[in-house]
């Protein structure tokens, strides 16, 4: 079956503008997470959705938003860019609760310039 | 609060040594513990989980409670396991994940 589909791979935008970051789970998977990996900081939680509720919220500004749909599909929103948001970002689901383990997608390159 | 402490950023061994890369962790429950692999040009990959105790690619990891460790071993290195390794926690009841800083592991042949 498909893996995480993480659109799109590549962004550039401006310091002070807002970019969306889309992510398709597993079929069948109601769980899923952001992250941010910077080689500063590893990888660092932003927040998990399950059945389009905000389960988790890590230590980021509120700048960071993010949602889900009925279908599972998952949006996170970075608004007013920042230098150092640039990074990449991953998203990862899971079937629900319990040690299943994360299917991690390949990520959006995201430059801020 | 809970912490994943992965000691070595490098890691370099000889094709067919033995591999041991560290966990340690911090956390007043009772976590779940993972190991993620990441391969050149590939994405973050599930290894393995200590839940299952299984054994992936000649990889195996146990958990030690007392000394709040999960480190990864495998008795003979390969050159297709250099990767960068993350040990990640999840707490009790919780989906979302703690990784370590990782480790890159690089087997020399």
């Amino acid at each position: 079956k498909a893996g995480v589909t993480q659109t799109p791979r590549y962004l550039i935008k401006t310091r002070g503008q807002q970019v969306t970051l889309s992510c398709s789970p597993i079929s069948g998977h109601r769980s899923v997470s952001w992250y941010q990996q910077t080689p500063g900081q590893g990888l660092q939680f932003l927040f998990e959705y399950f059945s389009e509720t905000q389960r988790n919220k890590g230590n980021f500004p509120g700048r960071f938003s993010g949602r889900q749909f009925s279908n599972s599909r998952s949006e996170m929103n970075v608004s007013t860019l920042e230098l150092g948001d640039s990074a990449l970002y991953l998203c990862a689901s899971s079937p629900g609760q319990g040690s299943y383990g994360y299917t991690f997608g390949s990520g959006t390159r995201l430059t801020v310039v | 609060a809970q912490r994943v402490t992965q000691p070595e950023k490098l890691l370099s061994v000889f094709k067919g040594a033995p591999v041991e890369l560290k966990c340690n962790y911090s956390y007043s429950g009772s976590p779940e513990l993972f190991w993620y692999v990441q391969y050149s040009r590939q994405r973050l990959q599930l290894l393995l989980r200590h839940i299952s105790r299984e054994s992936i690619k000649g990889f195996t990891a146990d958990l030690n409670k007392g000394e709040t460790s999960f480190h990864l071993k495998k008795p003979f290195a390969q050159e297709e396991d250099s990767a960068m390794y993350y040990c990640a926690l999840a707490r009790t009841g919780a989906n979302n994940l703690f990784f370590g800083t990782g480790t890159r592991l690089t087997v020399i042949p």
